[in-house]
């Protein structure tokens, strides 16, 4: 029963470069949550998607960030113009449903930008 | 808006009980959550508390008293694996989404 999966684990993409981060949720989740972790810094929320849809993007940078969840495949989080300040951890988590006692968490994929 | 405080750094020796304190100021309040994630490691499920009194799952307890805005997680028999980072959330009424606070970082010492 794989849990959370997320990848890749780490990604270097120099100034200005696309990153794109993909997020597998557990076997029958459909809620999909990203959170960014700066270091010495807790996580932060960025946006909540439910397959097709996005719930919850109060957390997300107005410009150069998009997340989507689509009917089949992963949910992606896409950074376009990388910066150096965009060099975070990026934690995907999952949940059956909307108010669940629960997040599962992925292991993370780290970013760097060079 | 919500704001969570705990403190950054706490030490402890192995065998010992150690608390570890959250305070938060939210506009809505559905649960307080407490994760544990060692370096380089995804947050893990600690307990879950939504109303007053306290929650004992093994050596680990979660307390929260929401008229005070304060929880705590208290662990006990500390073990050297116990040394991680120890996050308090909250999520607020909407059902969605947590809210961490800046996590407090335990050192359990021989």
């Amino acid at each position: 029963n794989a849990g959370v999966m997320q990848n890749p684990r780490h990604l270097v993409r120099r100034r200005g470069q696309e990153a794109r981060l993909r997020c597998s949720p557990m076997k029958g989740h459909s809620h999909v949550y990203w959170y960014r972790q700066l270091p010495e810094e807790g996580l932060k929320f960025m946006v909540y998607l439910q397959k097709e849809n996005i719930i919850d993007e109060s957390g997300m940078p107005k410009e150069r960030f998009s997340a989507e969840f689509p009917k089949e495949g992963p949910s992606i989080l896409r950074i376009q113009q990388v910066v150096r300040g965009d060099s975070a951890a990026y934690f995907c988590a999952s949940s059956t449903q909307r108010g669940t006692r629960e997040l599962f968490f992925g292991e993370g994929s780290r970013l760097t930008v060079l | 808006g919500q704001n969570i405080d705990q403190p950054t750094e706490m030490t402890a020796t192995e065998g010992a009980i150690v608390q570890i304190n959250c305070t938060y100021q939210t506009s809505g309040f559905n649960g307080l959550f407490w994760y544990q994630q060692h370096a380089g490691e995804a947050p893990t499920f600690l307990s879950y508390n939504v109303l007053d009194g306290l929650e004992e799952k093994g050596r680990f307890s979660s307390f929260l008293s929401r008229s005070k805005g304060y929880s705590y997680l208290l662990l006990k028999e500390l073990q050297m694996k116990d040394s991680a980072s120890y996050l308090c959330a909250v999520r607020d009424r909407g059902y969605s989404t947590l809210t961490f606070g800046k996590g407090t970082m335990l050192l359990v010492s021989p």
